[in-house]
């Protein structure tokens, strides 16, 4: 059982280039969510996707999109990197049933780089 | 003005001090409130969790929440220099609606507890 995986550890890109982050989960979990996280600015919420088949902006979602691939994947997009982008970006999933507490189970987090 | 203010510290204790970990907010209408610990370069993981006002306690760690003065506190006793982290506290509103799993975090505190 191995949570939440996401790939690349690591990246760096020129401005302008594009890329995919991939996160799978294996807990069977209806909702997932994309984060970046910035020194000093916590953790901000990118996109989100409620259930497979549904996606919504979060609190920053200028730059990005996103696919729900199916129940197990959703993976976050750069159309054209710009050095604004540099940040750790974080996979999380949650059940999505249980409306008395969303635990949110993060992935181990890309590091990104845009030069 | 931020939704959820945290001291981003750092914070330094020796091995054996209480620690006290604060966050405030504005949104009255958040309703359940977590902390989550961040080891160095790894994915957030949820530590405790509330609901409403009142205090949780499990073994040295203790989370109350004051929602007439709209604060939270986490409580380490017997600090351990395996409790040195990120600590960040998250909040999320009444479950449903559009507001439905997504959480709204502090900036995250570092903690060292040196022997």
């Amino acid at each position: 059982n191995a949570g939440v995986t996401q790939t690349p550890k690591f990246q760096v890109l020129k401005t302008g280039q594009s890329m995919t982050l991939q996160c799978a989960q294996d807990m069977n979990h209806n909702s997932m969510y994309w984060y970046r996280q910035d020194p000093g600015m916590g953790l901000r919420l990118i996109y989100y996707s409620a259930s497979e088949g549904t996606t919504d902006k979060g609190e920053v979602p200028n730059g990005y999109n996103v696919s729900r691939l199916n129940k197990r994947e959703f993976s976050l997009r750069l159309e054209s990197a710009a050095p604004s982008q540099t940040s750790v970006y974080f996979c999380a999933s949650s059940k999505g049933l249980d409306r008395t507490q969303e635990t949110q189970y993060f992935g181990p987090g890309t590091r990104l780089l845009v030069l | 003005q931020k939704e959820v203010e945290q001291d981003p510290g750092p914070l330094s204790v020796p091995e054996g001090a209480i620690v006290s970990l604060n966050c405030t907010y504005s949104n009255s209408a958040f309703q359940y409130f977590m902390w989550y610990r961040q080891y160095s370069r790894k994915g957030p993981e949820l530590l405790m969790y509330t609901y409403s006002s009142g205090n949780k306690e499990d073994g040295r760690f203790t989370a109350q929440v004051d929602k007439s003065s709209k604060y939270i506190s986490l409580f380490i006793r017997d600090s351990q220099p395996s409790d040195s982290a990120t600590y960040l506290c998250a909040m999320s509103p009444n479950a449903g609606g559009t507001s439905y799993g997504k959480l709204t975090f502090g900036q995250g505190t570092i903690l060292t507890v040196h022997p």
